[in-house]
């Protein structure tokens, strides 16, 4: 099955400063790519996705970058504001086998005022 | 956009006692459904997969006779955890896939979530 990887665990930045999550996955069959912020107590939310067919996509002050051939995706945050400050999680989602997202492991991230 | 709805928020169960959890797609047909189980300061793990008219699919690890799921309907998923115990205390939530169309046809929505804690 999938396996997600996702570092750093923990990234601490200076207001205004980028941010930049990282995530391997091992299934060649995932095809979507989700990232989710979950402040405490409270459900994941979508923030941004990405489809295998593309190789970057950008919403704002989000980008999502995909290199299929090596299996890894990057979430990338400019000018990061403290309510920025949350967990990311990244996940894949294989086109067969039912579909399951698989999470990495979650990044926690400290935007500095 | 896509809604999924989870009830209840929260619940607080006696230890040995059963608690259902009811996860609801409202804009679209679910026919799989997700639960996902998340201990403080850890990811979303997969417990098992609700399949509409069939039997769910469990992750391995993860007892099925002590987590009951039924997908009787295209819209409703419900999860029983039963004979709680306290080591059963969590963030259970849910999520549904959107058959939808084929560009957004593996997009995922997440129900609120509901804290489980036994006594």
């Amino acid at each position: 099955g999938e396996n997600v990887e996702q570092h750093p665990s923990t990234l601490s930045v200076q207001e205004g400063d980028s941010a930049v999550i990282k995530c391997t996955y091992s299934d060649s069959a995932s095809n979507y790519f989700p990232w989710y912020k979950q402040e405490l107590g409270k459900r994941p939310q979508l923030i941004i996705d990405i489809r295998s067919n593309v190789g970057e996509k950008k919403d704002q002050r989000i980008a999502v970058t995909l290199n299929k051939t090596a299996k890894h995706f990057s979430l990338h945050i400019t000018e990061t504001q403290p309510e920025d400050s949350a967990v990311y999680f990244c996940a894949a989602t294989p086109n067969t086998g039912g579909f399951k997202t698989i999470f990495g492991a979650g990044t926690r991230l400290f935007v500095k005022a | 956009g896509a809604v999924v709805s989870q009830h209840p928020s929260w619940v607080i169960c006696k230890s040995g006692t059963s608690v259902k959890i009811e996860c609801r797609s409202l804009d679209f047909q679910a026919t799989t459904m997700f639960w996902y189980r998340q201990f403080p300061k850890q990811s979303l793990m997969l417990m098992a997969t609700s399949n509409e008219g069939s039997k769910a699919t469990y992750e391995q690890g993860v007892e099925k006779d002590k987590f009951l799921i039924n997908h009787a309907s295209l819209t409703l998923s419900t999860l029983t955890v039963t004979s709680a115990h306290p080591e059963d205390s969590s963030f259970y939530i849910c999520s549904a896939r959107d058959p939808g169309s084929i560009s957004s046809g593996n997009t995922i929505y997440f129900g609120e979530g509901s804290w489980l804690t036994v006594v």
